[in-house]
């Protein structure tokens, strides 16, 4: 297993049109969650599925972005209407159902919107 | 939001010398966690001290837990060139169902270890 995959790894669109990232994460972890990095800041939690369940959504995710985990493996995150407050690097990572355990963070989906 | 700060924001260092960062946190937590990140990269997990841990080692880091003042030092021994980074402490909460594993992260230092 090579880790987290996240395509595409950078994302250019312009304001008003939709983007989707995908997200991969290890095989073997049933728990997958999106956060969003600013620059100079540090992550920030989006929402988290437990297989293909979404059990969590943060209040920065607006009703512009959806996530999806349809058959618990595989995760994408779309956002519609893209504005420019959406630029920030979209960071994926995944955790086996344990307590204590570490993230497995994928490299991350840059976006700017122009 | 974030969960706490870390201090400080920036850090300048010669290599070999040591680096140290502390984090503060609000909320009551099941353990915390450090990561690092290079530049326009994903994160690396460092090393994970469970809340009723004080000190942990994983080569030449140390950390510290201290869950009476919410907060947490991370301290790079004989640093090189290749620990320049930031370096972010992140707190699990935990106990709650539909938590999971989420983290809620501190601001970050940025490291700079000049040769």
């Amino acid at each position: 297993d090579t880790g987290v995959s996240q395509n595409p790894r950078h994302k250019i669109t312009k304001r008003g049109q939709n983007v989707t990232f995908r997200c991969d994460p290890i095989s073997e972890h049933n728990r997958l969650y999106w956060y969003r990095q600013t620059l100079g800041q540090g992550p920030e939690f989006l929402t988290y599925f437990q297989n293909e369940a979404q059990l969590e959504k943060s209040r920065l995710l607006s009703d512009r972005f959806s996530a999806e985990r349809p058959k618990g493996s595989f995760s994408t995150l779309e956002i519609q209407r893209t504005e420019q407050g959406d630029s920030a690097m979209y960071l994926c990572a995944s955790t086996p159902r344990n307590m204590n355990t570490e993230a497995f963070f994928g490299q991350g989906t840059r976006l700017t919107v122009v | 939001s974030q969960q706490g700060e870390e201090d400080p924001q920036a850090l300048s260092i010669q290599e070999g010398e040591n680096a140290t960062m502390n984090c503060s946190y609000k909320t009551s937590i099941n353990n915390l966690q450090w990561y690092r990140q290079n530049s326009g990269r994903g994160l690396v997990h460092l090393i994970l001290i469970r809340s009723n841990e004080r000190e942990k080692h994983s080569g030449r880091l140390r950390v510290t837990l201290d869950t009476s003042k919410k907060s947490s030092s991370l301290l790079i021994t004989a640093s090189r060139a290749a620990d320049t980074a930031s370096y972010f402490c992140a707190t699990d909460q935990g106990g709650i169902k539909a938590a999971g594993n989420k983290l809620t992260f501190g601001g970050g230092t940025r490291v700079l270890v000049k040769p």
